[in-house]
């Protein structure tokens, strides 16, 4: 199975600043097999991007998504409150469907 | 709006069944263009997906868990649901129910339930 590396595993950062996640994997996958969400305590997890760099309607664009073959980043380019949360990526283009282990963003 | 809610046993007895259910909300369970999937979460690692399954009955799971796991779908109350046979402390986690929508030709998850804590212990 593909396995993902998300790092760093946490980020601390305040708001305003860029935020710059990476997910790896352990092999090459197509780019449009590859999707963010994020998860906030108590929630449930929202689609962020989904093809890499796709973002879902109503994400804000301060959002964006990047990548190809085994390197894929998730970049918040204006940290925003609400944007305090769990990040994880998840490749579609091989069975098993496979999840990272996640980045906390923390203030 | 649609809106997935996971419910069943926080509580599982070591070998024997686990069972939830996800009820489904401002959506159709039967309809053609979407698969329902089951993901989980054991305490401190990442997630884990279960498997995915349309009303018409197509499934494909995780070939880890696919001797355990069996699902199931419920027209009349809009609910799918989830079994984990012969379970032990290893199947403790938060399961999540998600929709697949299977018209793109893609298996990414656009919708989430927001998770129940299940534990196997005695």
């Amino acid at each position: 199975e593909i396995v993902l590396t998300q790092s760093p595993g946490t980020l601390s950062l305040s708001p305003g600043e860029r935020a710059t996640l990476f997910c790896w994997a352990s092999q090459s996958i197509s780019s449009t097999s590859l999707a963010w969400y994020q998860r906030k305590p108590g929630q449930a997890p929202r689609l962020l991007i989904y093809g890499a760099s796709t973002r879902v309607t109503g994400i804000p664009d301060r959002f964006s998504g990047s990548g190809s073959g085994t390197d894929f980043t998730l970049t918040i380019s204006r940290l925003e409150p609400e944007d305090f949360a769990v990040y994880f990526c998840q490749q579609y283009g091989t069975s098993p469907l496979t999840f990272g282990g996640g980045t906390k963003v923390e203030i | 709006q649609l809106q997935l809610r996971e419910s069943g046993p926080g509580l599982v007895k070591p070998s024997e069944t686990l069972s939830l259910t996800c009820t489904l909300s401002g959506g159709s369970i039967s309809s053609s263009s979407y698969y329902w999937g089951w993901i989980r979460q054991p305490p401190g690692r990442g997630l884990e997906w279960i498997g995915s399954y349309s009303y018409g009955g197509s499934a494909f799971y995780n070939p880890s868990l696919r001797s355990r796991v069996n699902f199931f779908v419920d027209t009349s109350k809009n609910q799918v649901s989830l079994k984990v046979y012969s379970v032990t402390a290893t199947d403790t986690a938060v399961y999540y129910c998600a929709r697949l929508p299977f018209w793109t030709g893609y298996y990414y998850f656009d919708n989430w339930g927001q998770g129940t804590l299940v534990t196997v212990s005695s």
